[in-house]
């Protein structure tokens, strides 16, 4: 019964991949968000969706592409994978996009590219 | 735009003790204040949230925080910590208008016996 699960949990690939992080939320909320937790634990927003509509989009680089199917998903796909793209990114929902709404988190993706 | 800074990197304590984290906020409006823990290779969970209303919020596992607009803080108070308190935890700020939580670089709270 987890609320917010991606997959998978742990991603190790090369330098120049293409790789994808799913993400699927069971608590009927209408936001999802990807952060991304860089190795000093810092924690930044990169996108966020409400009812699939992109809302957010820090500056990432468009080698991201965040895509949502509906609103219990939210992938992020990742073009030609660079060191600097190693982190943990995690998947998050809220019940409506404004900030009173708290985030409900997955468990996160350790991406490491070497 | 908001930020958070968060005083202490790493705060030791012992068990049974009290533990105050420190969070102050920068914010040209008004705002809304979280505080998330995150356990070991976990995802993070809120512990107690400030919308509006009393300054003094209560949340799990015998958490509280004070909200002082005056000296824009939100600081992170148990009175007695356990061993399981261990880990890190995160103050974040987000607008009244906006959708995008903005997070603290993070405390990370050592209770030793």
């Amino acid at each position: 019964d987890t609320a917010v699960s991606q997959t998978p949990k742990y991603l190790v690939t090369q330098m120049g991949n293409d790789k994808s992080i799913k993400c699927e939320q069971n608590l009927g909320h209408d936001t999802m968000y990807w952060y991304k937790q860089d190795s000093k634990k810092f924690l930044k927003i990169m996108f966020s969706y409400n009812n699939k509509e992109l809302i957010i989009n820090e500056t990432v680089p468009n080698r991201f592409s965040p895509k949502s199917p509906d609103k219990a998903h939210l992938n992020l796909h990742i073009n030609s994978l660079e060191l600097g793209d190693s982190a943990v990114y995690f998947c998050a929902s809220s019940q409506e996009g404004r900030g009173n709404s708290p985030l409900h988190f997955g468990n996160g993706t350790r991406l490491t590219v070497t | 735009a908001q930020s958070v800074t968060q005083l202490d990197s790493q705060v030791p304590v012992f068990e049974e003790a009290p533990v105050e984290l420190r969070c102050n906020y920068s914010s040209s409006v008004s705002v809304y204040l979280f505080w998330y823990v995150q356990y070991p290779n976990q995802g993070l969970q809120l512990l107690l949230k400030y919308l509006s209303g009393s300054t003094l919020v209560k949340g799990i596992n015998g958490f509280e925080a004070e909200f002082n607009k005056s000296q824009t803080s939100f600081h992170l108070r148990k009175p007695s910590v356990h061993i399981s308190d261990t880990a890190e935890y995160f103050c974040a700020v987000s607008d009244r208008n906006g959708n995008k939580l903005v997070f603290g670089a993070g405390t990370i709270l050592r209770v030793k016996s």
